[in-house]
């Protein structure tokens, strides 16, 4: 069954590092997602990328932040300059345009950021 | 703003059921979903609600009322498996997919 894949699955990094967190969305999907979930807490909506573009964001989502799609598999979040309050679980995730409507979206296992 | 109401604890007994509700405060959500979540790792979709009433999906199943800002999902026959974490999430936007979780609540069944 396709899945979403992320790597790395666990990232250690220094306060002021850059960092990327890269995924693999299901194929066929067009619909990709960051979402991150501070240990304990809610899963928090962070961005939505469609046609290349970034399509929404919250107010999480700041200039420290960017996404790009740099082929037709990849799909990553940086990073730029970390923050203790960056540390957190960064989940991937994708879906189609039927799948959607309908708020099914298809997550990765996650990426834990911890930062020193 | 958007917010969602879950209790954040829930307790059990196997082959009993369980009924998780949801409030939320919000104007433009377009439907409500239920995820599950097991120690943390990748939520998964569970069922999905755009009208007012009951959705069953085998053992699982949701229901909407749009007029009292309320959904629920029920558990039947619970089985030891289905410890874990359930959420609600809003769906905010038909152009994005966009969900907005609820705190999810953590479901401990025992035998």
């Amino acid at each position: 069954e396709p899945e979403v894949t992320q790597t790395p699955s666990h990232q250690v990094t220094q306060m002021g590092q850059e960092v990327i967190l890269r995924c693999v969305p299901i194929s066929n999907h067009l619909y990709f997602y960051w979402y991150r979930q501070i240990l304990g807490q809610k899963v928090e909506f962070l961005v939505s990328f469609y046609n290349n573009e970034i399509s929404e964001k919250s107010e999480i989502f700041d200039d420290q932040f960017s996404v790009e799609r740099p082929d037709g598999s990849n799909f990553t979040l940086k990073i730029r300059s970390t923050k203790l309050e960056d540390s957190a679980m960064y989940f991937c995730a994708s879906t189609s345009a039927r799948e959607q409507g309908t708020g099914e979206l298809f997550f990765g296992e996650g990426s834990r950021l911890t930062v020193l | 703003g958007q917010s969602l109401e879950q209790p954040s604890e829930v307790t059990a007994v196997e082959g009993a059921i369980v009924q998780i509700n949801c409030t939320y405060q919000t104007s433009g959500f377009y439907g409500l979903s239920w995820y599950q979540q097991h120690d943390g790792g990748a939520p998964t979709f569970l069922s999905y609600n755009a009208l007012d009433g009951l959705e069953e999906t085998g053992r699982f199943s949701s229901f909407l009322s749009r007029s009292d800002s309320y959904g629920y999902l029920l558990l039947q026959e619970l089985q030891m498996k289905d410890s874990a974490s359930y959420f609600c999430a809003g769906c905010g936007s038909s152009n994005t997919g966009k969900l907005i979780f609820g705190q999810g609540t953590t479901l401990q069944v025992k035998p």
